[in-house]
């Protein structure tokens, strides 16, 4: 069972490159999320979406765009990276919002250097 | 606007002792609360979640949380600490309609030690 998979899981990025992370779910869920963790801040909210074709901002969303094409995939895009950037970043799905469970992928490790 | 307050961010307790992580809460509607666990490289599982249903919630793994409406709190418990719960805990609140989001405390890292 795949649940969600992140692709890559680790990364090395040159200040001002563009990368897209993948995020894929087999569950066939409607909510699909992006976070990116960093030491003492806990999980932070980029962008997510409630399903295929809609796109909404998080606690965070500067810097990075998404897109939802596909109810399976969510891709997240960094058009120039920044150190700032450097993080985990951690991409979940639920089959709805509200009390729905989300499962999360294993994590992409992005160092911008 | 929703929000998530865990005091605390290193929490050390000895095996065999109680565990207690503190969440505090702020929502503008009725809240879904959550706690999840997070090991050492990997991504977050569920540990157990308030719905409304009942005030005291029970997950896995031995720990339970009640949901205290008056103090805006959702502590995490678990009577007896072993070695395998050294892990992240984040506690995390979601809502109905525009709230719908969920959104993550900063997280306590627990230690548990001989």
């Amino acid at each position: 069972n795949a649940g969600v998979t992140q692709t890559p899981k680790f990364r090395v990025l040159k200040t001002g490159q563009s990368m897209t992370l993948l995020c894929a779910q087999d569950m066939n869920h409607e909510y699909m999320y992006w976070y990116r963790q960093d030491p003492g801040m806990g999980l932070r909210l980029i962008h997510y979406s409630v399903g295929e074709g809609t796109t909404a901002k998080g606690e965070v969303p500067d810097g990075y765009n998404v897109s939802r094409l596909k109810k399976q995939n969510f891709l997240l895009g960094l058009e120039s990276a920044a150190p700032s950037q450097t993080s985990v970043y951690f991409c979940a799905s639920s089959l709805t919002g509200g009390s729905a469970e989300a499962f999360f992928g294993q994590g992409t490790r992005l160092t911008v250097v | 606007a929703q929000s998530v307050t865990q005091l605390g961010s290193h929490v050390s307790v000895s095996e065999g002792a109680l565990v207690l992580l503190r969440c505090n809460y702020s929502s503008s509607v009725p809240p879904y609360l959550f706690w999840y666990v997070q090991y050492p490289n990997q991504g977050l599982q569920l540990l157990l979640k308030y719905t409304s249903a009942a005030t005291l919630v029970k997950g896995i793994n031995g720990f339970e949380a009640e949901f205290k409406k008056s103090e805006t709190s959702f502590h995490l418990t678990k009577p007896s600490a072993h070695m395998s719960d050294a892990a992240e805990y984040f506690c995390a609140v979601s809502g109905s309609g525009g709230y719908n989001k969920l959104i993550f405390g900063a997280g306590t890292r627990l230690a548990v030690h001989p």
